[in-house]
């Protein structure tokens, strides 16, 4: 069964600090995608990246950067110079390897990022 | 990407009466998948919607609680049934654009009463 652990349920930053966020992986299939989804308190749910499980280099997209570690199963979540904007809910997921013919999510519980000005 | 809407935004309902959800995505997909976010929590799966076929429930959900359809390919519906406060929760939908690429509706906060 495949499961993600997210075990910082709650952070708090001043602005303009970094932040990682961790997210440690569990699965049995040898192809599958990880993903990091931002959820402000709208409640909506933005896709922030997605990674497959042959890539592991990092990737970096303007204050954002994610490290993915195969070896250690982890795939964390850089946010750097935080601002005020950055305070949300902030979810890794993992994908199935796609057996149905579709792909299901799995996700974590969630880390609560709470940037102070 | 996509753009993805859901009708109603939030709704509070009386225990015991059923409530309607609409995903409207503007393009065709294939497939189409309904969350449930309780207070706090993570994200659940609660059915997986093809077009033309029943719907695909999770361990745990049963077509008699959240009946779901799919009557074509850029819409779907997802209903609770005979609610209770236990079923107060955030509902999404979501779509899948690319292979392994999900993205999601705004969502419908609903509180039961």
């Amino acid at each position: 069964a495949q499961k993600v652990t997210q075990a910082q349920t709650e952070i708090s930053v001043v602005e303009k600090e970094d932040v990682t966020l961790d997210c440690v992986y569990e699965t049995r299939d040898t192809t599958y995608y990880l993903f990091w989804y931002k959820q402000p308190p709208s409640g909506e749910l933005v896709f922030l990246i997605r990674r497959n499980s042959f890539d592991e280099q990092n990737e970096i997209s303007g204050r954002y950067s994610w490290n993915f570690q195969k070896s250690t199963s982890s795939f964390n979540f850089t946010i750097t110079a935080s601002q005020v904007v950055d305070s949300a809910v902030y979810f890794c997921a993992l994908s199935d390897e796609m057996n149905s013919g579709y792909s299901t999510l799995t996700f974590g519980k969630g880390t609560m990022l709470l940037v102070s000005p | 990407s996509a753009v993805i809407s859901q009708k109603p935004s939030r709704d509070i309902c009386q225990r015991g009466t059923s409530l309607t959800i609409q995903c409207q995505v503007d393009s065709q997909v294939t497939m189409m998948f309904w969350y449930r976010q309780q207070p706090g929590q993570s994200l659940t799966l609660i059915a997986t919607a093809n077009q033309g076929s029943e719907a695909t429930y999770e361990s745990g959900f049963v077509i008699d609680k959240f009946p779901i359809s799919r009557p074509n390919l850029t819409f779907s519906t997802l209903t609770v049934s005979n609610m209770s406060p236990e079923d107060s929760s955030i509902y999404l939908c979501s779509v899948e654009i690319t292979d392994y690429e999900q993205y999601f509706g705004p969502g419908t906060r609903l509180t039961v009463t």
